[in-house]
C-alpha cells in the first residue's frame, strides 16, 4: 500500500535536547511538508521540500531543521532552541506542480517532560 | 497574506438533520480550495479538490462548492461517523505548492 509513515507516534522530549520525527513516502511524491497542529490554530507550515536537496522555510521555521537527501525522506528536527515543542506535529506529500492535493501521515505527538 | 476562516466552530447535529459548514478565503490567485476530514489523534484524510468558483463535487452524503470568496461543505443527512473535524485549506499562486489551513469545524453527530 503507498502511502506516508510517520514515527514515532508518540515522543518525549526533555527540555534542552534535539529530537528527530521520521517522515517516509512511498508515493513517489517530489514535495514533502511539515506541519504542526496545535488546540484552536489551524495547521501551520514548518518547512517544505519540493525537490531532492532542497527545502524552503515555513511561516514558523524557528527552533526546527530538515533535510531531504532522498526523495522518500523529509526527517525533523525540533531543536532546543524551539520553545514551545509540545504539539502535533504532521507530514505531507504531493506530486508538486501545482493544484494537487497533499496526503498526510498519522501524525507524532512530542511531548516536553 | 492568506487567510481562511472556518465556521462554525463547532456544531452538534442530530442524525439526519443536513447542515453546512463554511469556509471563507482571501487568497491572491487562488489555485485550489481543498478540504479534508480529520478524526482524533490522526491525520487529515482528503476529502475534495476545488479549483474554481461554480465548481461542485459530492461524496456520499458530503457535497462541496466554491464561489470567489468562500466555500461550503453540505452534509445531507449525516450519520453519527461523520463526526470529526472538518479542515479547509487554500493553495495560493506563486507560493510553491503549500497549504494554508484553516482552523476547522468540530461535527458532532448523534441519534
Amino acid at each position: 500500500d503507498g502511502g506516508i509513515t510517520q514515527s514515532p507516534k508518540y515522543l518525549f522530549r526533555k527540555e534542552g535536547q534535539n529530537v528527530t520525527l521520521s517522515c517516509e513516502q512511498n508515493l513517489n511524491h517530489d514535495a514533502m511538508y511539515w506541519y504542526r497542529q496545535d488546540p484552536g490554530q489551524g495547521l501551520r507550515l514548518i518547512y517544505y521540500s519540493q525537490i531532492v536537496n532542497d527545502f524552503q522555510k515555513g511561516d514558523i521555521a524557528e527552533g526546527y531543521s530538515v533535510s531531504r537527501e532522498k526523495k522518500e525522506s523529509f526527517p525533523l528536527t525540533v531543536t532546543s532552541a524551539q520553545k514551545n515543542p509540545t504539539a502535533f506535529y504532521l507530514c505531507a506529500s504531493n506530486e508538486g506542480g501545482g493544484n494537487t492535493e497533499a496526503f498526510f501521515g498519522q501524525g507524532t505527538r512530542l511531548t516536553v517532560v | 497574506e492568506d487567510q481562511v476562516t472556518q465556521s462554525p466552530e463547532a456544531l452538534r447535529l442530530q442524525e439526519g438533520e443536513s447542515s453546512s459548514l463554511n469556509c471563507s478565503y482571501t487568497v491572491s490567485g487562488l489555485r485550489g480550495l481543498f478540504w479534508y476530514r480529520q478524526d482524533p489523534g490522526k491525520g487529515p484524510e482528503f476529502l475534495f479538490t476545488l479549483y474554481s468558483a461554480g465548481e461542485e463535487k459530492e461524496k456520499e452524503r458530503l457535497k462541496a462548492t466554491l464561489t470567489k470568496k468562500e466555500s461550503f461543505l453540505h452534509i445531507t443527512a449525516p450519520k453519527p461517523e461523520d463526526s470529526a473535524t472538518y479542515l479547509c485549506a487554500v493553495q495560493a499562486g506563486g507560493g510553491g505548492n503549500k497549504l494554508t489551513f484553516g482552523t476547522g469545524t468540530q461535527l458532532k453527530v448523534e441519534l
